[in-house]
């Protein structure tokens, strides 16, 4: 596609609820990355996929969050259980290869408010 | 674990001044150094970039400066106007990923 798709655009959930986020990345870049945006807040990492290698975990807050890559395109991140604190805008980008090379395209990211 | 600290976290200045944010990394692996600005309620969006090798770079009204040694970059807007008002975000690459810093929010007084 022209950009960097990410559905729903805006999710409100109940407290307790699962969540799945999707991330539709521009053809061709292998490389995929979710992002954590909290009101006036930075930019967290969460996690990060590169081709057919293992996905870099590191920056999932809690074994609530989950994301796979099928096929080497489509994402989906997955919050389970949900709680008030995970009320955010999740933000989704794709690059051409690794990001020192190419840098990032961003989604317009996906609202998630727990109430 | 790695850090982008920036700063000011806000900024205003009047419509034709000069602005100036300021940031600094902690990995001295960081090769690769770029600026977003995001506009309210927007994703966002790439308006210039910096790699190791190269000290300074410029496009039109903004400039970005690196040094290395001092672990330190800056994003440099001159002749500022409303439309550059938003939230920018300087990041460092960092073993295949960016960090981000906290954001700076600009605002251009007409």
């Amino acid at each position: 596609g022209a950009g960097v798709s990410q559905s729903p655009s805006n999710k409100v959930t109940e407290k307790g609820k699962d969540v799945e986020l999707r991330c539709d990345p521009i053809s061709g870049h292998t490389a995929l990355y979710w992002y954590r945006q909290s009101l006036g807040q930075g930019l967290e990492f969460l996690i990060y996929f590169q081709g057919n290698s293992a996905p870099d975990k590191s920056g999932l807050p809690s074994d609530r969050f989950s994301a796979e890559r099928t096929g080497g395109s489509v994402s989906t991140l997955t919050i389970q259980r949900t709680q008030q604190e995970d009320s955010a805008v999740y933000l989704c980008a794709s690059s051409l290869a690794v990001v020192a090379n190419y840098g990032y395209t961003f989604g317009s990211g996906t609202r998630l408010t727990v109430v | 674990g790695e850090n982008v600290e920036q700063h000011p976290s806000t900024l205003s200045v009047q419509e034709g001044d000069s602005a100036v944010i300021k940031c600094t990394y902690s990995d001295s692996a960081s090769n690769y150094f770029p600026w977003y600005k995001q506009e309210l309620g927007k994703r966002p969006q790439l308006i210039i970039d910096i790699r190791s090798n190269v000290g300074e770079k410029k496009d039109q009204r903004i400039a970005v400066t690196l040094n290395k040694t001092a672990k330190h970059f800056s994003l440099h807007i001159t002749e500022t106007q409303p439309e550059d008002s938003a939230v920018y975000f300087c990041a460092a690459s960092h073993t295949d990923k960016l960090i981000f810093g906290t954001g700076t929010r600009l605002q251009v007084f007409p």
